[in-house]
């Protein structure tokens, strides 16, 4: 059984950066599959933000694609997601996922809130 | 974007009801259409991919359908258990490669 993990700072700071980790079990992240990085708020809905692939491949979403960054950590099965100059607007739950395999959807973690406040 | 637009927004119904969300989406995305069903403070849950397959361990009164720009989620006879907001999302575009329907939530009358 797969099971993603997020983990994180619950609170950043205006203009800083937020930085996650999600974990991964049950699968390594250097097979063929798309990591992605999803978000929710009550304003705009879900939000999908980018994902990764196994070879390091990114692709973004426009509207965020000049403040995100993503990576893997092949060593400790992990991908990270960056956000620069993050704003209230940031603030969400945010989710990683994987592609569920010949399904072409999304198979999600737990979710980690994100505060952006001072 | 293709944007997906899902009615109601809010659905009151009893155990025992049938019930049908629509979502639409802005241009044709073919079968690649998802229904996710997430309840508070929890990850959404993959219940229909490619728009009428039944995902994993999920219930059989669950059905999906539709092709092109229209696609409904239908619950033959709604359980206690189902009492959640469902979401609707196409992956058939590159750039942004999901997106979502904003939601509708399924309340006990």
């Amino acid at each position: 059984q797969v099971q993603l993990q997020e983990s994180g700072p619950g609170l950043v700071k205006p203009s800083g950066t937020l930085s996650l980790t999600c974990s991964v079990s049950g699968d390594s992240i250097v097979n063929s599959n798309w990591w992605n990085w999803v978000r929710q708020s009550p304003g705009k809905g879900l939000e999908w933000i980018g994902d990764i692939s196994h070879t390091g491949t990114t692709n973004f979403n426009p509207s965020l694609e000049s403040r995100v960054t993503m990576s893997l950590d092949t060593s400790r099965n992990e991908f990270s997601l960056k956000l620069d100059s993050v704003t209230a607007a940031d603030t969400a739950m945010y989710f990683c996922a994987r592609v569920l395999p010949a399904t072409g959807t999304l198979e999600w973690g737990q979710g980690t809130l994100v505060t952006v406040s001072s | 974007d293709i944007e997906m637009t899902q009615a109601p927004s809010t659905l009151s119904a009893s155990v025992g009801d049938r019930v049908t969300i629509t979502c639409r989406a802005s241009q044709s995305i073919s079968y690649w259409l998802a229904w996710f069903q997430q309840k508070p403070g929890k990850a959404p849950k993959v219940l229909i991919y490619k728009a009428s397959t039944l995902g994993s361990g999920v219930p059989s009164r669950f059905s999906g359908s539709g092709s092109g720009t229209e696609f409904t989620l239908t619950i033959s006879s709604l359980q206690p258990d189902d009492f959640a907001t469902y979401y609707c999302q196409q992956n058939n575009s590159h750039s942004p490669r999901y997106t979502f329907g904003q939601g509708t939530k399924l309340e006990m009358k």
